[in-house]
């Protein structure tokens, strides 16, 4: 059984920097891939980002790879977001996942908890 | 605008059975599987079909899926209160050096 457990909400001013961070446990931490999606107040899912551990093989979705940072610390077994320049736009719950790969199939299993990030002057 | 394309509302009453669509092209369902997640107010999504029509362990039969070309289907027969949620569609997509995309979401109202 995999778990992804998140740091707390945060609040931040616009022009700031947020950085969320994701505990997995469950299984090898470098065999897991863990991607990034976000969700605006009563608005759907958003995808981010990944990172493959094992490679350090990170990607970014277009619309973030300015300002976004995925990084991972296998010794904590543990994933980082970090987005800058925040405007109240950011304002959403980040959720952590497990990508998972399998024969044919690549599909979102395991999902963190969400952290509420609000930008607010 | 999502990548994937939803309907935003979905109703049926109790015991019915209600079809989700989930509309993409040739670079994400079209090639790649499909998979559905359940979020209920309040929780992060849950995985409700996999690879198109695979059900991870626990989600009752009631709920399946298919995919045909460039769509694909969600079905919840014998719906129940509790199924009222919003539901979304989620595929790897081959643009753009690569990418997970979703469809925007449907709300499944319960009359």
């Amino acid at each position: 059984q995999v778990q992804l457990v998140q740091s707390g909400p945060e609040v931040k001013k616009p022009g700031s920097s947020v950085k969320v961070s994701c505990k997995v446990s469950g299984g090898t931490f470098r065999s897991h891939v863990i991607t990034w999606v976000r969700q605006a107040p009563g608005q759907g899912l958003e995808w981010m980002g990944r990172i493959v551990p094992v490679f350090g093989a990170v990607t970014y979705a277009q619309k973030f790879q300015a300002r976004v940072t995925i990084t991972a610390d296998e010794v904590m077994s543990t994933a980082y977001m970090e987005l800058s320049s925040l405007t109240t736009d950011d304002t959403a719950v980040y959720y952590c996942a497990r990508l998972k790969s399998e024969s044919a199939a690549l599909y979102i299993d395991y999902w963190g908890q969400g952290t509420l990030v609000t930008v607010s002057s | 605008q999502s990548v994937l394309t939803q309907p935003p509302s979905a109703s049926e009453t109790p015991g019915q059975r209600v079809t989700i669509s989930c509309s993409g092209n040739s670079s994400n369902i079209g090639s790649n599987t499909v998979n559905w997640y359940q979020q209920l107010p309040g929780t992060a999504p849950k995985l409700l079909i996999y690879s198109n029509n695979q059900r991870p362990s626990g989600v009752p039969d009631r709920f399946s899926g298919s995919k045909s070309g460039t769509s694909a289907s969600l079905v919840i027969s014998g719906l129940q209160p509790e199924d009222e949620a919003d539901y979304y569609c989620g595929a790897w997509d081959d643009s753009l050096n690569g990418r997970w995309v979703f469809g925007g979401g449907t709300k499944l109202t319960v009359l």
